[in-house]
């Protein structure tokens, strides 16, 4: 059964870089899309960014070109990372697998099936 | 961005009564293939979210046939037939149908 760890700095400066990695046991992380959702404290989900299994990503405007999402098959891990953080980027960061559903008629679907346990980030000087 | 909107916010519930959580979008989320791009997510207290219907209305492996979802275009409709403890939580409905993702604010269920 997949499951997913997330690791990171749980503070952060801000205008400094925050990189956080997936770590993917038991399966590959070849063949699938994985994702990256935030949940600031005390608010709801916010979905960030998306990588699948041929490098192409997918990211949220809302974060205005700061993120960088990736795949190391090598170490069977995916990461996020975002530039000039503020207070703003102060959350929860979930990273999930994007489960593929093919479509009866043709064509697929993808849906958030296992989430890591999440890492908290606080951004503050 | 697709807004979600949900209803009630907070849902008080009795142990083997039904309830039922409301999410609007602000555009359709059915698509030419027939099927409707909007998923239901559950957070435990204390958990990480776990998917509990997918396209509207499959539910996910694992998913007790207690809840279930309904709905087309732009009203959907998750239910549960009757609820019990461990149903509390964070419900959240997400739109796929066009990036980026959004989720709509939760809809907190607790236990009367």
């Amino acid at each position: 059964q997949v499951q997913l760890q997330e690791s990171g700095p749980g503070l952060v400066k801000p205008s400094e870089t925050l990189s956080l990695t997936c770590t993917v046991s038991g399966g590959s992380i070849s063949g699938d899309y994985w994702t990256w959702v935030r949940q600031p404290p005390g608010m709801g989900l916010e979905w960030i960014a998306y990588i699948n299994y041929n490098g192409d990503t997918n990211y949220n405007p809302s974060i205005k070109s700061r993120g960088t999402i990736s795949v190391d098959t090598s170490n069977n891990q995916f990461s996020l990372r975002l530039t000039s953080v503020t207070a703003a980027d102060t959350a929860t960061y979930y990273c999930a697998r994007l489960l593929e559903w093919r479509l009866p008629r043709g064509g697929h679907y993808h849906y958030m099936d296992v989430w890591g346990r999440g890492t908290t980030v606080t951004v503050s000087s | 961005d697709i807004v979600m909107t949900q209803s009630p916010l907070s849902l008080p519930v009795t142990p083997g009564e039904p309830a039922s959580i409301s999410c609007r979008s602000s555009q359709s989320l059915l698509r030419s293939n027939g099927y409707n791009y909007l998923d239901w997510y559950l957070q435990k207290p204390g958990q990480s979210p776990q998917v509990l219907i997918f396209l509207g209305s499959n539910r996910a492996s694992g998913v007790p046939d207690r809840f279930s979802g309904s709905g087309s275009g732009s009203d959907f409709t998750l239910k549960i037939s009757r609820v019990e403890a461990e149903d509390v939580g964070i419900y959240f409905c997400m739109q796929v149908q066009q990036a980026p993702r959004t989720f709509g604010q939760g809809t907190k269920v607790e236990i009367k």
